[in-house]
């Protein structure tokens, strides 16, 4: 498995800010993701985050939106734009260790926007 | 389209029953299957996965049974115990994909 930790644990915004939410895998990976929890609901792919490509964005998501960096094999960010409080959720990264088919959750980013 | 989605929204369960979630879903070309257990405030768990080549798969106090035949994917819990407390999610992974797609997620509550 994989110890995946993520910053910061939760916030409390105001709309129209952004917010950066930060994930660290302690191994390296090629495959990063980044998923949606709204509030009692199940999870939803934001986009994939490969490192040395551009993040692949599921339908409903745009980049400018939900901007991604991917900068190295360990790290990876997500930023949530122009906050409103229909953002307010979950949100999850996971990792898909190069040696396993499985995906590996971090601890989540709870996010209220008022 | 794709779904994924589960039979029953809660299972409220004695603590030592045996426990069984059921799952069910739509894609042919899905090729693995994984169950999460979240428990509140944390982020989902990885419990067991299994592969469309296979029917069963144990692991400690857990068994995931996959009928291809139906699209349906269960998991069944031993000896259930107050720690097994949670919402549990399966997800399935088409063939060719890396991308999951989960079900909505079942609260099981153990009550001692």
């Amino acid at each position: 498995s994989a110890v995946i930790s993520q910053k910061p644990s939760r916030d409390i915004c105001q709309r129209g800010t952004s917010l950066t939410i930060q994930c660290q895998v302690d191994s390296q990976v090629t495959m990063m993701f980044w998923y949606r929890q709204q509030p009692g609901q199940s999870l939803t792919l934001i986009a994939t985050a490969n490192q040395g490509s551009e993040a692949t964005y599921e339908s409903g998501f745009v980049i400018d939106k939900f901007p991604i960096s991917r900068p190295n094999l360990t790290f990876s960010t997500l930023t949530v734009s122009n906050m409103s409080p229909e953002d307010s959720s979950i949100y999850l990264c996971s990792v898909r260790l190069d040696s396993d088919r499985t995906q590996y959750f971090g601890p989540g980013t709870r996010l209220l926007v008022l | 389209g794709e779904s994924v989605g589960l039979h029953l929204p809660t299972l409220s369960v004695q603590e030592g029953d045996n426990s069984i979630i059921n799952c069910a879903y739509s894609n042919s070309a899905s090729d693995y299957f994984i169950w999460y257990k979240q428990e509140s405030g944390k982020g989902p768990q990885f419990i067991i996965d299994i592969r469309s080549n296979m029917d069963k798969r144990q692991g400690q106090r857990v068994t995931v049974l996959l009928n291809k035949t139906v699209k349906h994917l269960s998991l069944q819990i031993a000896a259930t115990q107050p720690g097994d407390s949670a919402v549990y999610f399966c997800a399935e992974r088409q063939g060719g994909s890396e991308k999951l797609v989960f079900g909505k997620g079942m609260k099981l509550t153990v009550n001692p």
